[in-house]
């Protein structure tokens, strides 16, 4: 399988504090995605970082990509009761179809109020 | 504008029968594709288009059927339904793929129970 891997499977924070996701991944990458899902939802997307991008920032989110370790995180600072969902990072592969992304298992965030 | 649209929401099927999973978009996007979720899995590419009359096999195509007669409509058949195929089945588009830095746009998915 292509499939990467997401670490924690599921965390479990306090309102305020901050979460961080990682995500692992195997082949060489065009670009990594974060997608978020509320429960019997569709994956709504969050942010995008390009294999030759570092770290990106957009609100409180927060994502770095280290593509000699096929590795990424994503962090949410100042949780809130409200970002308590699933998250998803995706990877386009290098040399990949154009619209084929390979997402990773998810990792199951839950924020208490 | 009312992004990608999947019908219908919720399925149960007996084994062998077949049906069609619906997907509209209505923002002239080329690239559609299908996932199925199972737990613990996350989301896995059944099969893409990459525009009207394109189509090719992702990660998991075995039982699946795929045509793109319009730029807006990519339907997923399949042809005799099997239990392995309960998941939940999310269409996606996207305007100029992935691969170039666009991001995926998502149906609300639909629940598929084989029994």
């Amino acid at each position: 399988s292509q499939q990467g891997e997401e670490d924690p499977q599921a965390l479990s924070i306090q309102e305020g504090e901050n979460a961080t996701m990682n995500c692992s991944y195997k082949t060489s990458i065009n670009n990594l995605q974060w997608y978020r899902q509320n429960s019997g939802r569709g994956l709504v997307h969050l942010i995008l970082i390009r294999s030759n991008e570092r770290e990106k920032h957009s609100g409180r989110l927060r994502v770095t990509l280290d593509t000699s370790k096929k590795s990424s995180s994503l962090l949410i600072t100042a949780s809130r009761a409200a970002d308590t969902a699933s998250y998803f990072c995706a990877t386009a592969p290098y040399g990949g179809a154009t619209n084929k992304l390979i997402f990773g298992t998810g990792t199951l965030l839950a924020v208490q109020p | 504008n009312a992004g990608v649209t999947q019908t219908p929401k919720f399925q149960v099927l007996k084994t062998g029968q077949s049906m069609t999973l619906q997907c509209a978009q209505d923002m002239n996007h080329e690239y559609m594709s299908w996932y199925r979720q199972d737990p613990g899995m996350g989301l896995r590419l059944i099969h893409y288009s990459v525009g009207a009359g394109i189509t090719d096999q992702g990660e998991v195509p075995n039982g699946y059927n795929v045509s793109r007669s319009t730029t807006e409509d990519f339907p997923l058949r399949l042809l005799s339904a099997a239990p392995s195929q309960t998941s939940v089945y999310f269409c996606a588009s996207t305007r100029t793929g992935a691969k170039v830095g666009e991001k995926l746009f998502f149906g609300s998915g639909t629940q598929l129970s084989v029994l």
